[in-house]
């Protein structure tokens, strides 16, 4: 049984464009949630969806937005990035009280 | 949870002793606290996930007690082994986790 994907496993982005983070959940997981983690630091919550439906936001700008798809994989955008979106972006999918984190996309902004 | 802290931030420890560390929360609102074992270039792997106080938990040579009442929960390896070498992150809360900076273990062979 495949555990959470996400793609791309690395993007390069320049400050002022767009970014599109994607996330699988394991099968049979209605929750989704993003995480960004940058060195030093533990990873900080930013979206949590269910069923389709926003469940919890963190303290993120407004530039960072999420949905989550009938199939429940999900969709992190980030808008007008800046250097310090550079960071690795966790998605996790809820089963009963567990998280299961995928590998991440290490996103990097020039 | 709002605040999640752990001690030390990292840790030496010669292949085969045991060691613990913490994790720090306040027992306010407590709803479940949760240990990751992360690897470089790998998932965090989850380890437990406590949710009562006095609960402690074990996975081979890896267990974890939770005191919620006083807003701690410690995570014990015993006889460490080099590929017991990670991050070990602690996290709270309901939906959206919030995670303490990690204790970074080596172990030394």
């Amino acid at each position: 049984d495949a555990g959470v994907t996400q793609s791309p496993t690395h993007l390069i982005k320049t400050r002022g464009q767009h970014v599109t983070l994607r996330c699988s959940p394991i099968s049979g997981h209605k929750s989704v949630s993003w995480y960004q983690q940058v060195l030093g630091q533990g990873p900080q919550f930013i979206f949590q969806y269910y069923e389709k439906e926003e469940r919890g936001r963190g303290n993120f700008p407004d530039r960072f937005s999420a949905r989550q798809f009938p199939n429940y994989s999900s969709e992190l955008n980030v808008n007008a990035l800046l250097l310090g979106d550079s960071a690795l972006y966790l998605c996790a999918s809820t089963g009963g009280y567990e998280q299961y984190f995928g590998p991440g996309t290490r996103l990097t902004v020039t | 949870i709002l605040n999640v802290e752990q001690s030390p931030q990292s840790l030496h420890v010669q292949e085969g002793d045991s060691t613990n560390f913490t994790c720090s929360f306040p027992s306010s609102n407590f709803y479940a606290l949760h240990w990751y074992r992360w690897e470089t270039a790998k998932s965090p792997e989850a380890l437990f996930v406590m949710t009562l106080n006095g609960d402690e938990k074990k996975k081979g040579r890896i267990s974890a007690t939770l005191n919620t009442k006083e807003g701690y929960s410690y995570l014990y390896i015993k006889g460490s082994q080099p590929e017991d070498s990670a991050t070990y992150l602690c996290g709270g809360g309901a939906d959206g986790l919030t995670f303490g900076k990690g204790t970074h273990l080596i172990i030394q062979p």
